[in-house]
């Protein structure tokens, strides 16, 4: 059963610091997601990763895949406030579903 | 374009009554996704439409549960009777493409169930 880990789970940050949200997931695959949620609000598509070494990035954030070490980072680079949200990863390695991560919370002071 | 659409927003309901979900589907995604989140937990999978048709319906927790998707469009999921361990938000998703082939999956915000 494919298990998928977030760390850290809550994330408290100064404006303008960088900081790496790490998702492991347990079997093989090379399609991974990633997505932020606002509270009360739907889960909007970041990045989607498909192969080892895929890199994205989209402002302050960057993501990466390494599919040998089962391993994607979510960057954050110079955060700012607005980025104070819910990240989740998501991996799909079989069938048309995703199995998620925890998720991480990330909450960006001034 | 409308994005994916989830009715009610909020449901409180006592344990013991029905509720019935709804979710509108990006317009023309054929695959349509049901997920929760019970408190605290992960986000998990129920089942994948297909047009009209389930697909993979191993995610759902029991006999309580169903859903349904007349016509290929929107989509309902009825939870009878519903039981405090059904608290948590129920996501609907859809896509135009299956991941295997990249595709991605755009998710609605979600209904609140609460039972009490």
């Amino acid at each position: 059963e494919l298990k998928v880990e977030q760390n850290p789970l809550f994330l408290s940050m100064q404006e303008g610091k960088n900081y790496t949200i790490y998702c492991n997931y347990s079997t093989t695959s090379d399609r991974l997601y990633w997505y932020r949620q606002d509270p009360g609000k739907s889960l909007e598509s970041l990045f989607v990763l498909l192969s080892n070494g895929a890199v994205k990035q989209e402002g302050r954030l960057m993501a990466s895949l390494d599919t040998k070490a089962r391993l994607s980072t979510l960057h954050i680079t110079a955060a700012v406030h607005d980025l104070s949200a819910t990240y989740f990863c998501a991996v799909n390695n079989a069938g048309n579903m995703l199995t998620f991560g925890g998720g991480t919370r990330l909450m960006v002071k001034p | 374009e409308a994005g994916v659409t989830q009715f009610p927003s909020h449901s409180v309901i006592e344990k013991g009554q029905t509720v019935t979900l709804r979710c509108d589907p990006i317009s023309g995604h054929d695959n349509l996704y049901w997920y929760r989140r019970v408190m605290g937990k992960e986000i998990k999978f129920l089942l994948h439409f297909v047009k009209e048709s389930k697909q993979d319906e191993s995610g759902m927790p029991n006999n309580r549960f169903l859903a349904e998707r007349t016509g290929g469009t929107y989509s309902t999921l009825k939870v009878q009777p519903a039981e405090l361990e059904d608290s948590g938000v129920y996501f609907c998703a859809s896509s135009q493409d299956w991941f295997g082939t990249g595709g991605r999956a755009f998710f609605g915000q979600g209904t609140r169930l609460t039972v009490v």
